[in-house]
């Protein structure tokens, strides 16, 4: 079992859509949880941090579960901006590295 | 903020030959950097994390007698694909870590072997 799943999608979506995104975890030692968000061809940017009690910045709000061991990114108002692969990432205690899931893309239609 | 310059962007090889990539840490002192590889549609995936003054780690399945990591000081980290082969064409990327900034990736480098 993969230690981060994603549905790779593509999720196509018109301009507008709201778009849901799901991730599940298999180390519960996880400490840490992200989205990041990747261009084709380009270094992964850290789109936002996620948090137990759950958080948004701006069109975007991201959930975590841990009991379920589970992470979910909202877009709403979906930009053609946004069409882009996001990546659920979570990380340990310490200098360790960031496991990456497989990534879900989305393309915004105009 | 933390920035990792990685060099360079893209490059093309002959089979057989080694292609060295750098990673440099400007502004902060990166005793450890993360190397991953990603092919296609695939996710990053760690190869080997390498630490100021000591010897590399490798994630299972990554050979290090061919993929070469030196992080001779706090600012710089490299990664040499040796005898480089078709298979090992790939997106190459660095990370580290820095206190508060968190984790800051280098700009990947595309490599493309022929």
């Amino acid at each position: 079992r993969k230690e981060v799943e994603q549905d790779p999608g593509p999720f196509n979506v018109p301009e507008g859509a709201t778009v849901a995104f799901n991730c599940t975890y298999s180390n519960s030692a996880s400490q840490s949880f992200f989205w990041y968000r990747q261009d084709c061809r380009k270094e992964p940017k850290l789109l936002m941090s996620v948090y137990s009690s759950g958080n948004e910045d701006g069109r975007f709000t991201a959930q975590l579960n841990r009991a379920s061991q589970y992470i979910s990114l909202l877009i709403r108002d979906s930009k053609l901006s946004d069409s882009a692969t996001y990546l659920c990432v979570v990380n340990s205690p310490g200098n360790t590295p960031l496991v990456f899931g497989k990534g879900t893309r989305l393309s915004v239609i105009a | 903020g933390a920035v990792v310059s990685q060099h360079p962007s893209w490059v093309i090889c002959k089979s057989g030959t080694s292609v060295k990539i750098e990673c440099r840490s400007l502004d902060f002192q990166a005793t450890t950097m993360f190397w991953y590889r990603q092919f296609p549609k695939q996710s990053l995936m760690l190869m080997a994390t390498s630490n100021e003054g000591s010897k590399a780690t490798y994630e299972q399945g990554v050979e290090k007698d061919k993929f070469l990591i030196n992080h001779a000081s706090l600012t710089l980290s490299t990664l040499t694909v040796t005898s480089a082969h078709p298979e090992d064409s790939s997106f190459y990327i660095c990370s580290a870590k820095q206190g508060a900034y968190g984790y800051t990736f280098g700009s990947g480098t595309r490599l493309t072997v022929v």
